[in-house]
């Protein structure tokens, strides 16, 4: 059974500090996305990985991913309030049709 | 980009009736649809995959009997939540495929069953 694990799953920082969150999956995948989810709304795109290695940053966040060791981070830079939200993984397994396996997701929330 | 819409976005009804959801690719054709369920605080868990003109593949532990699925256009998938009981109270959320990988997801049904 295929297992994305997201740690933490809460995450309070305070606005201006540093954090990464972790994603790290059961299957071969090479393909990880990460999401934002605002309360009571659908999920917001932020990356796509596509390969080994890749990395991608958009403002303060950076997401990276190691397919060796079938791990994903996001990285928190100088946090801001407006990051508060809930973010998660999510592997596409190829093997069972191209389905997405949704990570625990990680609530943050920061602190002025 | 590609838009995907889902109707209605909130519903609240009583216990034992039917409730429909619908998917909707706005701009494009989507051969797959993806429906998931979400409860308050947890990730999204898949529910079934939804191929135009054919039978939806559910995943284990979802009754069949209980959420039709029907795909019946390349921009249509609806969800069909029959004899709604309290506990299929959750935020639906619908996504279609385009190509190979990319999937767009919906807005979100927030259903609630009295």
């Amino acid at each position: 059974e295929l297992k994305v694990e997201q740690n933490p799953l809460f995450l309070s920082m305070q606005e201006g500090k540093n954090y990464t969150i972790y994603c790290n999956y059961s299957t071969t995948s090479d393909r990880l996305y990460w999401y934002r989810q605002d309360p009571g709304k659908s999920l917001e795109s932020l990356f796509v990985l596509l390969s080994n290695g890749a990395v991608k940053q958009e403002g303060r966040l950076m997401a990276s991913l190691d397919t060796k060791a079938r791990l994903s981070t996001l990285h928190i830079t100088a946090a801001v309030h407006d990051l508060s939200a809930t973010y998660f993984c999510a592997v596409l397994e190829s093997n069972t049709g191209n389905q997405f396996y949704f990570g625990t997701g990680t609530s943050l929330t920061v602190i002025p | 980009g590609a838009v995907v819409s889902q109707h209605p976005s909130r519903v609240i009804c009583k216990s034992g009736t039917s409730v429909k959801i619908e998917c909707r690719s706005l701009d494009f054709q989507a051969t797959t649809m993806f429906w998931y369920r979400q409860f308050p605080k947890q990730s999204l868990m898949l529910m079934a995959t939804s191929n135009e003109g054919s039978k939806a593949t559910y995943e284990q532990g979802v009754e069949k009997d209980k959420f039709l699925i029907n795909h019946a256009s390349l921009t249509l998938s609806t969800l069909t939540v029959t004899s709604a009981h309290p506990e299929d109270s959750s935020f639906y959320i619908c996504s279609a495929r385009v190509g190979g990988q990319t999937q767009y997801f919906g807005p979100g049904t927030r259903l609630l069953v009295l």
